[in-house]
């Protein structure tokens, strides 16, 4: 069975970068598709981040591009990402996730991590 | 402002079905991009609920139904139960913005 798990601090504060790691079992990233961040501020719908291939090429929301990093790390089975000078809007929880089709006309997320809840104080 | 456009909430009573709209444009829907269909249970991660426009993953009941005509997606749940109530959001890509978009979600109240 494919498990997400995301990891970090639960408190950054503003004008700082937010980093998360997610951590994936039961499956080889190595062995091929996307992976993805997305979030949802409390009480909000969800906002997709960003995505990483299994190959490390790239792809971010435009709104976000500017100051959002994703990486990856095949030989720890795990995924990472960097938000850079954060402010109060970017307090939400954030889901890590895997994309499985390889298809450019179809892009969901089967595989979800559980959320972890990051606040930005100042 | 979503892209995907969906209503803000819809309700019926057990037994019965509904439906929840996820409307797009050219750039999206209307180009071809395959639409997903995820339900948010209280306090939990998005599950995937319907993928590729109206497949249902293993495990989902056929209750469930979702279809694609144009610029807009439907999500159909029929033999409504209390275990329905949540958040439904839709998802697509979007070519001008090279990404993928979220409807706004849609809480679903079984009266």
């Amino acid at each position: 069975q494919v498990q997400l798990q995301e990891s970090g601090p639960g408190l950054v504060k503003s004008s700082e970068t937010l980093s998360l790691t997610c951590g994936v079992s039961g499956y080889s990233i190595r062995s091929g598709y996307d992976w993805g961040w997305i979030r949802q501020p409390p009480g909000k719908g969800l906002e997709w981040i960003g995505s990483i291939s299994h190959s490390a090429s790239t792809y971010y929301n435009p709104s976000l591009k500017s100051r959002v990093t994703i990486s990856i790390d095949t030989s720890k089975n795990q995924f990472s990402l960097k938000v850079s000078s954060v402010t109060a809007s970017d307090t939400a929880v954030y889901y890590c996730a895997r994309r499985p089709s390889s298809s450019s006309w179809s892009h969901e997320f089967d595989y979800w991590g559980q959320g972890t809840l990051v606040t930005v104080s100042s | 402002q979503s892209v995907l456009t969906q209503p803000p909430s819809v309700s019926g009573a057990p037994g019965q079905r509904v439906t929840i709209s996820c409307t797009g444009s050219s750039s999206n829907i209307g180009a071809g991009y395959d639409v997903h269909w995820y339900q948010q249970l209280p306090g939990a991660a998005p599950k995937l609920l319907i993928y590729g426009d109206s497949n249902r993953p293993s495990g989902v009941p056929d209750r469930f139904s979702g279809s694609k005509s144009g610029a807009s997606a439907s999500l159909a749940i029929s033999g409504l139960q209390a275990e329905d109530e949540a958040d439904y959001y839709c998802q697509s890509y979007d070519s001008s913005l090279s990404g993928v978009v979220f409807g706004g979600g849609t809480r679903l109240t079984v009266l």
